[in-house]
């Protein structure tokens, strides 16, 4: 099993809906979460990080966490054709170190 | 101000040939990893360095990769002899506090290709 989790895709949306983004990992201890955008050719840049389980909202992004099921997601409403990238999740896999585990990453493509 | 500089963002050379890659983190972080990322691997850490100093290494293929970090300002990935299959993009990232607490901000890459 691996440590992150996440659906290649494609995840295909239309202009104006919800996309939902999902990701899995395997080490109870992790503590913090983080949700990394790509566009094709460009590197990794943050979008949001939780710690907490629930929910946390930043703009047409929220981020959700549940420990005890061992997953995070990621919602992006209103969707745009500018989100179409690889979405990446990341964990601090183990807790106390500085390590971030990245998922190999979902394409999203928001369709006109 | 500057973000993670990388250099070069291009290199190709031949099986065997030495090969350095090159950053310059963020100035005040004191976090500096090395990241590598393929289509079949996604994104792997390499090695990162805590003022300097080498934390952890465990993603280190093998003995042909080597990282240095001489200053706060400047760290090097090497590897000697290159192999075809170390062709990916190699990003250097950096951040003020641990992973877990503070976003990692990447450098644009070095698209490597070994022949």
């Amino acid at each position: 099993q691996k440590e992150v989790e996440q659906n290649s895709g494609p995840l295909s949306v239309p202009e104006g809906a919800i996309a939902s983004l999902n990701c899995t990992y395997s080490d109870r201890g992790s503590q913090s979460f983080f949700w990394y955008r790509q566009y094709s050719g460009k590197s990794p840049e943050l979008i949001m990080f939780i710690y907490s389980n629930g929910d946390k909202e930043d703009g047409r992004f929220t981020a959700q966490l549940n420990k005890a099921s061992q997953y995070v997601s990621l919602l992006i409403r209103d969707s745009q054709p500018s989100d179409s990238a690889t979405y990446l999740c990341a964990v601090n896999v183990g807790g106390g170190g500085n390590k971030l585990t990245f998922g190999t990453g979902t394409q999203l493509k928001v369709e006109l | 101000d500057a973000g993670v500089i990388q250099s070069p963002r291009h290199e190709v050379t031949e099986m065997g040939q030495e090969v350095t890659l090159r950053c310059k983190p963020i100035s005040g972080h004191d976090y500096l990893f090395w990241y590598r990322q393929t289509m079949m691997r996604g994104l792997e850490l390499l090695i990162y360095f805590n003022n300097n100093v080498p934390i952890d290494d465990s993603g280190m293929p093998e003995d042909r990769f080597s990282a240095k970090m001489p200053n706060a300002s400047f760290s090097t990935l090497k590897i000697q002899p290159s192999e075809p299959r170390d062709s990916a993009v190699y990003f250097c990232a950096s951040s003020l506090m641990g992973a877990g607490a503070q976003a990692q901000h990447f450098g644009d890459g070095t698209r490597l290709s070994i022949l």
